[in-house]
């Protein structure tokens, strides 16, 4: 089946203890992404992959880092979490080159089901 | 400032009326997406649209994009309970392939 799949699926923990939340897809899509959703503000995009080894940010990247050393995983990194990082984590995977005319690229998004942090 | 602005953020029907979810910006997409979610889980995608006027229909869900591929709408008929969930459209800017921009959500409850 295809899927994207996060670990884990709810997290407590407390202010500078540093923490990984694992993402994993089976589709082989180059491309994938990390999210925060938060009451008001939708979804913003953390960082992003286009393929191995090449990361970048999104729009809300400070105190997180990501890595992709293997096309299937994308872990999201917080380093020292603080309260405002609580939220609810979605990771998200695509092939970056649709179907549409030209080749143009949809981005497509499959998501996981989501990790809800709280930082105390 | 938010790229892609959706009307209504709250919308409460019942059973059998119609409704549509705006999805507006300043910016031009090379294409747009619509996506549901339910709650405790991911947004599921529902459609792309494209090409600038197109119509995509998906059952009871009918989906258009502006001629300028600036907006999106999509319109539900004889909504039903099974509809209920948080609608996001999300879009390409032209020229950013790799970002991905959502929209602020509406939230959709049907009732009997």
């Amino acid at each position: 089946e295809a899927q994207v799949t996060q670990n884990p699926r709810y997290l407590i923990t407390v202010t500078g203890k540093k923490l990984t939340v694992t993402c994993s897809q089976n589709m082989n899509h180059e491309y994938m992404s990390w999210y925060r959703q938060d009451p008001g503000l939708g979804l913003r995009q953390i960082y992003y992959s286009m393929n191995v080894e090449v990361t970048d940010k999104g729009d809300v990247p400070e105190g997180y880092k990501v890595s992709r050393k293997e096309k299937r995983n994308f872990p999201l990194i917080l380093e020292s979490p603080s309260p405002n990082q609580t939220s609810l984590y979605f990771c998200a995977s695509s092939l970056l080159w649709g179907r549409g005319a030209g080749g143009r690229a949809h981005n497509e998004q499959f998501f996981g089901p989501g990790t809800r942090l709280t930082v105390l | 400032t938010q790229l892609l602005e959706q009307s209504p953020q709250f919308l409460s029907i019942q059973e059998g009326e119609n409704l549509t979810v705006y999805c507006n910006s300043s910016s031009v997409f090379s294409s747009l997406q619509w996506y549901r979610q339910e709650p405790g889980e991911g947004p599921v995608l529902l459609v792309t649209v494209v090409t600038g006027g197109e119509v995509k229909k998906l059952k009871r869900l009918t989906f258009q994009f502006g001629d300028a591929r600036k907006d999106s709408s999509l319109h539900i008929t004889a909504a039903q309970p099974g509809d209920t969930g948080l609608y996001l459209c999300a879009g390409n800017p032209t020229g950013t392939a790799s970002k991905l921009t959502f929209g602020t959500g509406t939230r959709l409850q049907v009732t009997l």
